[in-house]
């Protein structure tokens, strides 16, 4: 039978709208945090990044929200585009595995035109 | 910059046969990542080398998986023998240490699509 796979959580919304990606992660201990996006057939690609200092750092179109206290993360997305649809990854980091990111399972973003 | 370059970016073999994938770094990056991706487990990290050497191993799955770093601008992924559920998708990443915040991001290649009948 057919082997029961990796449900990655999905959002849809309408191009012009604004998105917001969530991503819990799991180590208190991190202090560096990144998004990337990958689009089908594609590696994944840097987008922005955070350390545990900040709360909020923006670039273009995108804005990452970090809350230490509960442990989340969030992307947010400007003006989504249909270019904007891929799989979004949030990606965590502590100086005890230095250049070792621990990934999570994924959002897929889908704009519609 | 060309990129992180991998090959094949495609590949099929049966199982019980030795599978190799390359991996060429962007020019003057010190790190290397090997990582696998499937539908199951989504990305895992396998093998990072700094310098050519390899510093974290703890993600090769088992001892049928090898990598090498020969220099700073080839690396490979050996499987010998491979099996069906070695089917995933392989990524190789390379970053420049002195990047900001003394952590760069990570520069992801295309990834080479492998599939063991």
């Amino acid at each position: 039978g057919e082997s029961v796979g990796l449900h990655l959580p999905t959002l849809s919304v309408q191009e012009g709208d604004n998105s917001i990606i969530n991503c819990a992660y799991s180590n208190s201990a991190s202090d560096y945090f990144i998004w990337y996006k990958q689009e089908s057939g594609k590696g994944p690609q840097f987008i922005i990044d955070i350390r545990s200092n900040m709360d909020k750092r923006q670039g273009q179109r995108v804005t990452v929200l970090l809350n230490k206290t509960v442990k989340h993360l969030s992307l947010q997305i400007a003006a989504t585009q249909p270019g904007d649809s891929a799989v979004y990854f949030c990606a965590e980091n502590n100086d005890t595995g230095f250049q070792k990111l621990v990934f999570g399972t994924g959002t897929r973003l889908l704009v519609s035109p | 910059d060309a990129g992180v370059i991998q090959s094949p970016r495609h590949e099929v073999t049966e199982m019980g046969q030795e599978v190799t994938l390359r991996c060429k770094p962007i020019s003057g990056h010190d790190y290397l990542f090997w990582y696998r991706q499937t539908m199951m487990r989504g990305l895992e990290l396998l093998i990072y080398f700094n310098n050519n050497v390899p510093i974290d191993d703890s993600g090769m799955p088992e001892d049928r998986f090898s990598a090498k770093m020969p220099n700073a601008s080839f690396s490979t992924l050996k499987i010998q023998p491979s099996e069906p559920r070695d089917s995933a998708v392989y990524f190789c990443a390379s970053i420049n240490q002195l990047g900001l915040w003394g952590r760069d991001t990570q520069y992801f290649g295309p990834g080479t699509r492998l599939t063991v009948l």
